[in-house]
């Protein structure tokens, strides 16, 4: 079934640690977006990707890096939990920037 | 600053009509989108409006004004499985989009 695969579903970590969240879509899409969602807030993008080998910072990109070697991955990366991080982390994708986005599942991560 | 509004919570009864209201300040607009998502899942698409005017698409349907920056998105024949939050995001002059909070809406019997 075509869509989005995010890994780990879930993840507990230390403050400090360096985790990597993994993203795979396999639509095609050229348009790649992290967010975070937490409690009582709306969706705050990350990072966001227009085509392969392109990204951008969105509203919150402090302590989250990406990359986008190719079409299909787009791997979010912190380099140093902090507890503030714990949060669902949401990738989607979309055809074009003006193109409705699609969601994977998420990864739930708690920092302690 | 860039700015979604949306009521937290809303109730209603099985079988009959809401409106869930999204009011936006943002720079620029580029179109406006609502999402349906249940609680511990994604986010799927229900509705874009780039043009003022009303879009339906079986039980949901959705209006804009851009000159009053409103949107609402209006659930017909309400269901249990409808349960669930709304989300309302506009795309700003740069193409990114801004997310309400969403509006969590109850179904009751």
């Amino acid at each position: 079934i075509a869509g989005i695969t995010q890994a780990p579903t879930s993840q507990i970590l230390a403050a400090g640690r360096r985790m990597t969240l993994r993203c795979t879509q396999d639509m095609r899409h050229n348009a790649m977006y992290w967010y975070r969602q937490d409690l009582g807030l709306g969706l705050r993008l990350i990072h966001y990707s227009n085509t392969a080998g392109t990204t951008g910072k969105g509203e919150v990109p402090d302590g989250y890096s990406v990359s986008r070697a190719n079409t299909d991955d787009f791997p979010l990366t912190l380099a140093s939990a902090v507890p503030s991080q714990t949060s669902v982390y949401f990738c989607a994708s979309s055809q074009g920037y003006n193109q409705p986005q699609h969601f994977g599942d998420g990864t739930r991560l708690s920092i302690l | 600053g860039q700015n979604i509004d949306q009521p937290t919570e809303m109730t209603a009864t099985e079988g009959a009509i809401v409106q869930i209201n999204c009011t936006y300040q943002t720079s620029g607009f580029n179109g406006l989108f609502w999402y349906q998502q249940h609680a511990g899942e994604a986010p799927t698409f229900l509705s874009y409006n780039v043009l003022d005017g009303l879009e339906e698409k079986g039980r949901f349907s959705s209006f804009l004004s851009r000159s009053k920056g409103y949107s609402y998105l209006l659930l017909k024949e309400l269901q249990m499985k409808d349960s669930a939050s709304y989300l309302c995001a506009v795309r700003d002059l740069d193409y990114q989009l801004i997310w309400g909070a969403g509006t969590k809406l109850i179904i009751k019997p």
